[in-house]
């Protein structure tokens, strides 16, 4: 039981580049979501997904699109990166009877 | 909308001494939840311990516990015996109910150092 994965761990990408950061849990959790955190601005949240299927705009979604591809797999896409975008990005996922999120490994993303 | 305030970006705290973190939120729902998660420096989140709102009793958890002030809408964390391993970025975090989803949102936490 790995709980909540993210790949890759690091990214370096140039401005005007596309990049999908991969979420997937093994916990049969229905809600999945992306935050980015940046320093002094806390965690804020970019896109969440209730269910297989749905998907809506969080917080901050510009700039992002997401994909909730199956039950296990939440992924977020830039598809065009920009130097505001430089941060750590974190996947989180809850169950149905909880009401606690479990966060993944995070992704620090720098955008030159 | 609902707000998590943290008010002291960093903290110290001798080890073996007591330390309180402070957060306020802002809400008009009676339901919700509220956190306190840790991120040490290795980046992971770590759940802490957690409130009902409903729940009068604070939460406590081995050397962390809550004083939850629903009235004044206060939610500070305890932490007894402070050890090094405490060291981390503390965030609060507030989880409210919306369209059948439940929205989480966080404060801008609190660096806490342990002094040896």
């Amino acid at each position: 039981n790995a709980g909540v994965t993210q790949t890759p761990k690091f990214q370096v990408l140039k401005t005007g580049q596309s990049m999908t950061l991969q979420c997937a849990q093994d916990m049969n959790h229905n809600s999945m979501y992306w935050y980015r955190q940046d320093p002094g601005m806390g965690l804020r949240l970019i896109y969440y997904s209730a269910s297989e299927g749905t998907t809506d705009k969080g917080e901050v979604p510009n700039g992002y699109n997401v994909s909730r591809l199956n039950k296990r797999e939440f992924s977020l896409r830039l598809e065009s990166a920009a130097p505001s975008q430089t941060s750590v990005y974190f996947c989180a996922s809850r169950g149905p009877n909880t009401d606690t999120q479990y966060f993944g490994p995070g992704t620090r993303l720098t955008v030159l | 909308a609902q707000t998590v305030t943290q008010s002291q970006p960093e903290m110290s705290v001798q080890e073996a001494e007591t330390v309180t973190l402070s957060c306020t939120y802002d809400t008009s729902e009676s339901d919700y939840y509220l956190f306190w998660y840790k991120q040490p420096p290795s980046r992971q989140m770590i759940l802490v311990i957690r409130q009902e709102a409903y729940k009068q009793q604070n939460a406590t958890e081995n050397r962390f516990s809550v004083n939850f002030q629903k009235a004044a809408k206060s939610f500070s964390l305890k932490i007894s015996d402070s050890q090094l391993g405490d060291a981390a970025m503390y965030f609060c975090a507030y989880r409210g109910f919306n369209s059948g989803t439940y929205k989480y949102i966080f404060g801008t936490g609190t660096r806490l150092k342990v002094l040896a």
